[in-house]
């Protein structure tokens, strides 16, 4: 059964910060990764996705993946008071399009 | 975009009562889930169904029946209402295929009493 794992649980920072959200995964073959963002009182919508090792950049946000570690993060350069949100990250193991998503991690960004 | 929508929005139910969600979308997906989302737990998967007619239990199903009768219709199903489904409710759709992203609708605020 996959384990997705994210860290910090919360996070105040500045406005105008570089924000840094984590995410570990359980399943070596999990073949896509992705982060989502849900506003108070919202819907999750995707934000960004990667599929293989590496890294990702659309505009201020940049994804990172290592799939020998497990890990792959979520990059905020120039944090905005618009981007607090929680921030969900999601793995699918190979074979499946279910996603298994991570307990969320709560960013404010303060003007 | 794809468009989900879910009723009711918000839902005051009685203990041990039958409680059916709602969900419809519009673009054609193959795939529609239901999830429920509690502070600390992040969204867990309860049902999920790959086409009309199939129904697929997820990682928390106890408690919950879905019914898909056609492409664009999804239902939960809480046959015997509990306090411990008090949650909030996400449906979404996704195509399938090479494609993994996910369209969640606006949620619906279930609350048992």
């Amino acid at each position: 059964q996959q384990k997705v794992q994210q860290s910090p649980e919360s996070l105040i920072v500045p406005e105008g910060a570089m924000t840094s959200l984590n995410c570990t995964f359980s399943d070596s073959a999990s073949q896509y990764f992705a982060w989502y963002r849900q506003h108070s009182g919202k819907a999750p919508k995707a934000l960004m996705s990667i599929f293989s090792n590496g890294e990702k950049e659309e505009g201020r946000f940049t994804i990172h993946l290592n799939k020998a570690s497990l890990h792959f993060s979520l990059h905020i350069r120039d944090s905005q008071p618009s981007d607090s949100a929680l921030y969900l990250c999601a793995v699918a193991s190979s074979g499946s399009w279910q996603l298994i998503f991570g307990s969320g991690t709560q960013l404010t960004v303060m003007p | 975009e794809a468009a989900v929508t879910q009723s009711p929005r918000n839902k005051v139910a009685v203990t041990g009562g039958k409680v059916t969600l709602s969900c419809n979308q519009t673009n054609n997906h193959n795939n529609m889930y239901w999830y429920r989302q509690d502070t600390g737990h992040g969204l867990r998967l309860i049902h999920y169904s790959y086409g009309a007619g199939s129904t697929e239990k997820g990682d928390i199903p106890d408690g919950y029946k879905a019914s898909r009768p056609s492409q664009e219709n999804f239902s939960l199903i809480l046959e015997l209402a509990t306090p411990s489904q008090t949650s909030v409710y996400f449906c979404a759709s996704g195509l399938g295929g090479s494609s993994y992203e996910q369209y969640f609708g606006p949620g619906t605020r279930l609350t048992v009493l």
